[in-house]
């Protein structure tokens, strides 16, 4: 079955630090990979997302993240993290067939930001 | 453009009680979703529409869930009777199609289970 594993449940970076959220993902194929930003009381904003090609991935906001298929893993990164930043993040990945379309997600990391 | 419309934002109700979310998606959005998202969890899939039809509901608890999307635009969710353990963020989402993922969320609705 498929599932996303978020190994963070919190983090904390000092604003003007780097920032990299770790996500591993068990799928039998190649999978489609997603990382949201969720802000209290909003829904969720697509950062970024990799359907195939260039593993290295740019998004939203400065982030990046990379599709490395021998660890199973989609990390996401920031060079420098801005206050603003401070959110829960999550990571997913895209279920295949009959129920294309439906997204699986981690349980999220939440980053605080210290000035 | 307008983005995925959810009300009420909040709502609290006594366990056994039932209550309805409704769902505006964004216009020409044929694909719609609800996610019930717990306290530290990722939002989980209750059920997905295509059009004002089923695709997947294999995780609506259906002794006590429906939804419907009746006309293929708007939909309600509904919970009756409700438990403790329902207490979570609804979230409403919405895409063209499903080949590509392009979700909008709502900002969904809190439910508190007393």
């Amino acid at each position: 079955a498929q599932s996303v594993t978020q190994p963070d449940i919190h983090i904390t970076v000092s604003e003007g630090a780097s920032l990299e959220l770790r996500c591993n993902y068990s799928y039998g194929a190649t999978p489609y990979l997603f990382w949201y930003v969720q802000s209290p009381g909003q829904g969720l904003q697509l950062l970024l997302k990799y359907f195939s090609g260039d593993t290295l991935v740019q998004g939203i906001k400065g982030f990046e993240a990379e599709f490395k298929r021998s660890q199973s893993s989609f990390n996401l990164r920031k060079p420098s993290v801005h206050w603003s930043d401070a959110a829960e993040y999550f990571c997913a990945v895209g279920a295949h067939g009959g129920s294309q379309g439906n997204l699986i997600f981690g349980k999220g990391t939440k980053l605080s930001v210290k000035p | 453009e307008a983005g995925v419309a959810q009300s009420p934002r909040y709502k609290i109700i006594e366990k056994r009680q039932s209550v309805a979310f409704w769902c505006n998606p964004i216009s020409g959005h044929a694909t719609l979703y609800w996610y019930q998202q717990i306290l530290g969890q990722g939002p989980k899939l209750l059920i997905q529409f295509q059009n004002n039809g089923v695709v997947d509901d294999s995780q609506l608890p259906k002794d006590r869930f429906s939804a419907e999307r009746l006309k293929g635009v708007d939909s309600t969710l509904k919970i009756q009777p409700a438990k403790l353990e329902d207490s979570a963020v609804y979230l409403c989402a919405s895409s063209l199609d499903t080949s590509n993922y392009g979700y909008t969320f709502g900002s969904g609705t809190r439910l508190t289970v007393v």
